[in-house]
């Protein structure tokens, strides 16, 4: 079946500092690639989709210039956490969909801002 | 913006009882597909539903799209130990791209 990875898998970091989360698609090429953010025992909360060679789209709320989305290959999206605080800490999942509908979804990163 | 609510938001069921959860949309639905999250883990894809009023069965599991789309449901007969997880529905509104996740169902399943 299809994989996605992230990494790291977890990371703390100073607040104020950036931090750079990878998503791959380790079998497919993922033509759409999504973020989310998940509070402990909470739903997963969509911040952005992001499509191979463009800008990514993101939901009303979320800051764009504090959560930067690269999508650079089929393969890959990043998404740094820029100017970290405490308030960032959380699960950070990406899911990435092909050619069929089934999001596939990474492990996610938990983020903790100190 | 788009809402989808799921009750109940926990559920705790003997092992062999029958679970449900139910997933509503403030709006109307292209298609909605359910996920299962295992504790500590991340989302795994069950299925997509997309006719008005279709029903869907896999083993024990049978899910059902509403007949306005906007409502489904999950059903689980003669639950087992294994079921433990937050069951979530994902639906995507006509006209749009992405999948708003539903509130989730937290099911314990007592031994």
């Amino acid at each position: 079946g299809a994989v996605v990875s992230q990494h790291p898998s977890w990371v703390i970091c100073k607040s104020g500092t950036s931090v750079k989360i990878e998503c791959r698609s380790l079998d497919f090429q993922a033509t759409t690639m999504f973020w989310y953010r998940q509070f402990p025992k909470q739903s997963l909360m969509l911040m952005a989709t992001s499509n191979e060679g463009s800008k990514a789209t993101y939901e009303q709320g979320v800051e764009k210039d504090k959560f930067l989305i690269n999508h650079a290959s089929l393969t890959l999206s990043t998404l740094t956490v820029t100017s970290a605080h405490p308030e960032d800490s959380s699960f950070y999942i990406c899911s990435a969909t092909g050619n069929s509908y089934e999001q596939y979804f990474g492990p996610g990163t938990r983020l903790t801002v100190t | 913006g788009q809402q989808v609510m799921q009750i109940p938001q926990y559920q705790h069921v003997q092992e062999g009882e029958d679970f449900t959860t139910y997933c509503n949309s403030s709006t109307t639905l292209s298609n909605i597909q359910w996920y299962k999250q295992r504790p500590g883990g991340h989302p795994v894809f069950l299925i997509q539903l997309v006719k008005s009023g279709e029903v869907k069965k896999q083993k024990r599991l049978t899910f059902q799209f509403g007949e306005a789309k906007k409502n489904s449901s999950l059903h689980i007969t003669a639950t087992q130990t294994t079921d433990v997880g937050t069951y979530f529905c994902a639906g995507k509104a006509t006209g749009t791209y992405k999948y708003i996740f539903g509130t989730g169902t937290r099911l314990k399943v007592l031994a």
